[in-house]
């Protein structure tokens, strides 16, 4: 079973500080995503990336950085915290093969901004 | 506009019975996929089912049945047989231009709560 792992399950920051989201996957897959879920707004994309060191703007990047340097790992960088950031965090990785090839998520990040 | 709608913030069914759950989408593409994800309230996303834009059959996994009518554009779930572990919110996602190779993320709807009502 592909397993996403995410670093945090729940984390508090105060406005302005640096956050890390780290997410790790074991399936050695080229795709990796970052979503945030809002009540009423569904999943969201931030950013994703197809491969190594490569990266794309989602619907909604502002805000926020990622960081692939390894194959498996995908970093989501808050570079000042603000409240309306205070959401949930969903990682996710998708091999490149298969047009019906689902995204397997992490569990969540529950980041709260204060 | 909305790429994928679902228009029941919640819905209630009784344990044993049928219950669908409903989802439109938008897109000019000739070649799209329509995923329905299961989340409970860990939190965890649980992929349910898949249907291709050129399948020709509706998607089937086990409980849960697709009931895909392109021309209307909608992509409808069902569960069957309903059971008190099926409480979750339910989403609906698309990806587009699988043709193209060029987009493989998945835009999700807002999601629906099913509670089931033992």
């Amino acid at each position: 079973d592909v397993k996403v792992t995410q670093s945090s399950r729940y984390l508090v920051k105060r406005t302005g500080e640096k956050v890390f989201l780290e997410c790790v996957q074991d399936m050695d897959h080229e795709n990796m995503f970052w979503y945030r879920q809002d009540p009423g707004l569904g999943l969201r994309l931030i950013y994703f990336s197809y491969d190594v060191k490569m990266k794309e703007k989602g619907d909604i990047p502002e805000g926020y950085s990622v960081s692939r340097e390894k194959k498996e790992r995908f970093s989501l960088i808050l570079e000042s915290a603000s409240t309306n950031q205070t959401s949930m965090y969903l990682c996710a990785s998708r091999s490149w093969t298969g047009n019906n090839s689902p995204l397997h998520f992490g569990n969540g990040t529950r980041l709260t901004v204060t | 506009a909305q790429k994928i709608t679902q228009t029941q913030p919640g819905m209630f069914v009784q344990e044993k019975e049928a219950v669908t759950l409903d989802c439109t989408y938008d897109t000019s593409d000739q070649s799209y996929g329509l995923f329905w994800y299961k989340q409970p309230s860990s939190g965890e996303m649980i992929f349910l089912i898949y249907q291709g834009s050129y399948d020709e059959q509706n998607a089937t996994e086990g409980r849960y049945s697709l009931n895909f009518q392109k021309a209307r554009k909608s992509a409808n779930l069902v569960i069957s047989a309903s059971q008190l572990g099926d409480s979750a919110m339910y989403f609906c996602a698309m990806r587009e231009g699988i043709s193209s190779g060029s987009a493989r993320q998945l835009t999700f709807g807002s999601g629906t709560q099913l509670t089931v009502l033992p």
